[in-house]
């Protein structure tokens, strides 16, 4: 059974466009997040939820826009894409303050 | 605010050699220290955490890690590493308690030659 799954995997498409990501996890994991991993192996939260609750945002732009219908699941969508928009993203859920269970990851080329 | 920092970014051993990659955190409060592991072409795995208690923490697949809270360090160690532990190493660190976020080193990738 997968803990972390996200579709798609690979994602490619072009500048402007509007595309969304999603995250679904089967732990039973309260909080969940997205965090983005660029060409240098950097890995950076974007959103935390807890319970379908924001609680983190870090700085983002608006373009990115989290939703969790429910605990289970947080989507990512993403408006007007940019080619800085390219990385790896990798969605995330918890049950202990950083003890975290990722998915494979969604691989997104902007072209 | 909390930060990590990860002084070795490439390192390359040879099969059987020891390991130990460094990692420095800043944060005035109890904090919570993990070691992830990044196979290639895979996600981030959890290889062992520090909540409280020992501070010699005993991970998965051989791998330690010892916090010296008066150095603010939480270095990984390996007696002795296999090809299979080329990986990118992550250390993290968050803050006891609440919904506080995890922020990760920069990474160090481990290059291990046969």
């Amino acid at each position: 059974d997968t803990a972390v799954s996200q579709t798609p995997k690979y994602l490619v498409t072009q500048m402007g466009n509007d595309k969304s990501i999603k995250c679904e996890q089967n732990l039973g994991h309260d909080t969940m997040y997205w965090y983005k991993q660029d060409s240098k192996k950097f890995l950076k939260i974007m959103f935390s939820y807890n319970n379908k609750e924001l609680i983190i945002n870090e700085t983002v732009p608006n373009r990115f826009s989290p939703k969790s219908p429910d605990k289970a699941h947080l989507n990512l969508h993403i408006n007007s894409l940019e080619l800085g928009d390219s990385a790896v993203y990798f969605c995330a859920s918890s049950h202990a303050p950083g003890e975290q269970y990722f998915g494979p990851g969604t691989r997104l080329t902007v072209t | 605010a909390q930060s990590v920092s990860q002084h070795n970014h490439h390192v390359i051993l040879s099969e059987a050699a020891s390991l130990e990659l460094g990692c420095n955190y800043s944060y005035g409060g109890t904090v919570n220290l993990f070691w992830y592991v990044q196979y290639p072409g895979q996600h981030l795995q959890l290889l062992l955490k520090y909540f409280s208690g020992d501070p010699l923490v005993k991970g998965i697949k051989g791998f330690e890690a010892e916090f010296i809270k008066s150095k603010f360090s939480f270095n990984l160690r390996k007696p002795s590493v296999q090809w299979s532990d080329t990986a990118e190493y992550f250390c993290a660190v968050t803050s006891s308690g609440g919904y506080q976020k995890v922020t990760f080193g920069i990474g160090t990738k481990l290059q291990v030659i046969p």
